[in-house]
């Protein structure tokens, strides 16, 4: 059963403009969330991240909104460019689990058109 | 530049031929992972070792082991693979209380 779910696979934006992806969890005991990218041959490089305490993380270009209540977070990217191209995972932290487990959801492609 | 570096980046191993892939890490972080990722799927966790502690997930199989001969090392060895086992494997490390990973750039495993 997936605990951290990208329900998009794939996402196309306009070079310029913003680029929302999503990711829905399951376990209410996570409390911390990363977003890493992901270029092809490539490991996934830390983006952003998230504390539940929280409901907002801005990074320059990058923003990351988590709603509680509705166990979802958004990644905002504003304004987006052609390097922005890469595969987007949403990972969470159990805190039952300790700070080595993180549940990664299947990613988004996320396609940025110049 | 720190860094965590996998080889070798492609493995070809036939059916049930053992085959060892390597991490190693300038980063000097404690906690090393490893993780598969099959096509389109999210990366799973394989085991990891905080130190020189080992820690395997409850559903890896058997057929995985790993070691850590020192800081900057470890390695994942596949006793048997098989077809269900090629996939993309990366090797991360962390420092003790960190939740972000540093990433390694994988070894993609071919059973043939």
């Amino acid at each position: 059963d997936q605990q951290v779910k990208q329900n998009s696979p794939s996402l196309s934006v306009q070079e310029g403009r913003i680029s929302i992806l999503n990711c829905d969890y399951t376990n209410s005991m996570f409390d911390y969330f990363l977003w890493y990218k992901k270029y092809p041959a490539e490991g996934p490089t830390f983006l952003i991240s998230i504390s539940s305490i929280k409901d907002k993380n801005e990074d320059g270009r990058f923003t990351v909104f988590l709603n509680k209540s509705a166990k979802h977070l958004s990644l905002h990217i504003v304004p987006s460019q052609p390097g922005d191209s890469a595969v987007y995972f949403c990972a969470a932290r159990d805190s039952g689990a300790g700070s080595y487990q993180l549940t990664f959801g299947k990613g988004t492609k996320l396609s940025v058109i110049p | 530049d720190a860094m965590v570096i996998q080889n070798p980046r492609y493995q070809v191993t036939q059916f049930g031929k053992p085959v060892t892939l390597s991490c190693s890490q300038t980063l000097n972080h404690n906690v090393m992972y490893w993780y598969q990722q099959k096509s389109s799927q999210a990366p799973k966790l394989l085991f990891h070792y905080y130190d020189k502690d080992f820690n395997n997930e409850a559903d890896t199989p058997d057929n995985f082991q790993s070691r850590r001969p020192n800081t900057s090392f470890c390695f994942l060895d596949i006793r048997s693979p098989g077809l269900g086992d090629a996939a993309m494997y990366l090797c991360a490390t962390s420092s003790s209380g960190l939740a972000s990973k540093f990433f390694g750039p994988g070894t993609r495993l071919t059973v043939l």
